[in-house]
């Protein structure tokens, strides 16, 4: 049983570039989520969709798009990468259908993104 | 809003020794409170939630975390550290009202637990 599978595992652009980070969840989950990772600022939420065919803005949507391709897949693109995107991505996802579920979040082993 | 608070960057424990990881969160209403760990180009793996009942709540690989409503905390716990213990923890917070931003958790900044011989 794979999880939530991340690819690729890293990255590095140059400046403007543009990139599609992949992800795939066999657990039959309906919610999705990214998220980055930045030293000394926890996990922050770029996006999630909390079923087939929804997307929602987390907190640092900014300079990111998302594609919920179907109950397994969920795509996070960078249109055009700046230095400030470095970071290492991860997706998650988890039972509950949104609003104020309690189920946890099962995550990727990440994505290490360099924009140089 | 909410959030959350891990007020040490780092804890050093001896192996063995019992050990300690604070929490403490604000919500504007009753929270679902959660512990994740992070070991080294890994993601966070859950080890356990609170989500009502009993204060103490057990979970993966010997961790526990009492919840405190008055003090707002939710504290993990192990009773004898162990040196595969070593990672670094998240603890995590979602207030149980659907406020319009779904699903939103929010994370502290994590703590790395040091356990050494």
């Amino acid at each position: 049983n794979a999880g939530v599978t991340q690819t690729p595992k890293f990255q590095v652009l140059k400046t403007g570039q543009s990139m599609t980070l992949q992800c795939a969840q066999d657990m039959n989950h309906n919610s999705m989520y990214w998220y980055r990772q930045d030293p000394g600022m926890g996990l922050r939420l770029i996006y999630y969709s909390a079923s087939e065919g929804t997307t929602d803005k987390g907190e640092v949507p900014n300079g990111y798009n998302v594609s919920r391709l179907n109950k397994r897949e969920f795509s996070l693109r960078l249109e055009s990468a700046a230095p400030s995107q470095t970071s290492v991505y991860f997706c998650a996802s988890s039972e509950g259908t949104g609003g104020a579920t309690n189920s946890p979040l099962h995550f990727g082993n990440g994505t290490r993104l360099t924009v140089t | 809003a909410q959030s959350v608070a891990q007020p040490e960057d780092q804890v050093n424990v001896a192996e063995g020794n019992p050990l300690t990881v604070k929490c403490t969160y604000s919500v504007s209403g009753n929270p679902y409170l959660f512990w994740y760990v992070q070991y080294p180009n890994r993601g966070l793996q859950f080890l356990l939630k609170y989500i009502t009942g009993d204060n103490l709540v057990k979970g993966s690989y010997g961790f526990e975390a009492e919840f405190n409503k008055s003090q707002t905390s939710f504290h993990l716990k192990k009773p004898s550290a162990l040196v595969s213990d070593s990672a670094l923890y998240f603890c995590a917070v979602r207030d149980r009202v659907n406020t319009g931003t779904a699903s939103k958790l929010t994370f502290g900044t994590g703590t790395r637990l040091q356990v050494t011989l």
